[in-house]
């Protein structure tokens, strides 16, 4: 098992169009996370799956994102009518249950 | 409202001196503290962890320091190796790894 896996590295997107990320746990991980990172900040928790139930939203996830995963296996993360705000490094990270997070390597967001 | 600090941004320390990061918090309802250690263009990578009930954690060359009075935590590195050079973030949460809240990093440079 290579981790945890996020695709695409960097995303480059005009102002107001969409985008999706897509995040592949570690296989027998249950728990899925979604973290955002900007410049000079640590990582802000958005949300989280345990296993297909999406458990928590951050206040920080507006109605503009949308996070899914179906079966419980891989995740999507979409963005619609992208702003100049979104951009950042999006996090993807998994667990068994609530042990120790596993993070990937992001997903690289600037919107023009 | 900044619930993790890491007043220090950077720290340069001697190869085979003792590295002290610190990190502050200000939601005594934290029961649960880790630190992440993250290299360029990767995701960040648990480091130690430390739960309310201790005030000591130790994993080789790895110690985790907690006071609850003061709400402070910190990582003693010895002895310090070039490879530890990064960007190390604490983090809190209310029950184990739900929902982590990052302190904005500390950039360790180990001078050789």
């Amino acid at each position: 098992d290579t981790g945890v896996s996020q695709d695409p590295r960097h995303k480059i997107t005009k102002r107001g169009q969409n985008v999706t990320f897509r995040c592949d746990p570690i296989s027998e991980h249950n728990r899925l996370y979604w973290y955002r990172q900007t410049l000079g900040q640590g990582p802000e928790f958005l949300t989280y799956f345990q296993n297909e139930a999406q458990l928590e939203k951050s206040r920080l996830l507006s109605d503009r994102f949308s996070a899914e995963r179906p079966k419980g296996s891989f995740s999507t993360l979409e963005i619609q009518r992208t702003e100049q705000g979104d951009s950042a490094m999006y996090l993807c990270a998994s667990s068994f249950d609530n042990e120790k997070l596993f993070f990937g390597s992001g997903t690289q967001l600037s919107v023009l | 409202d900044q619930q993790v600090k890491q007043n220090s941004p950077s720290l340069s320390v001697q190869e085979g001196r003792i590295s002290i990061l610190n990190c502050d918090y200000t939601n005594s309802m934290f029961d649960y503290f880790l630190w992440y250690k993250k290299y360029p263009a990767e995701g960040p990578t648990f480091l130690i962890s430390i739960s309310s009930i201790k005030d000591k954690n130790e994993d080789g060359r790895f110690t985790v320091f907690l006071n609850k009075s003061a709400k402070h935590l910190s990582l003693h590195i010895v002895p310090s190796q070039p490879g530890d050079s990064a960007v190390y973030f604490c983090a809190s949460s209310f029950f184990g790894n739900e929902k982590l809240t990052f302190g904005t990093g500390t950039r360790l440079t180990i001078i050789p």
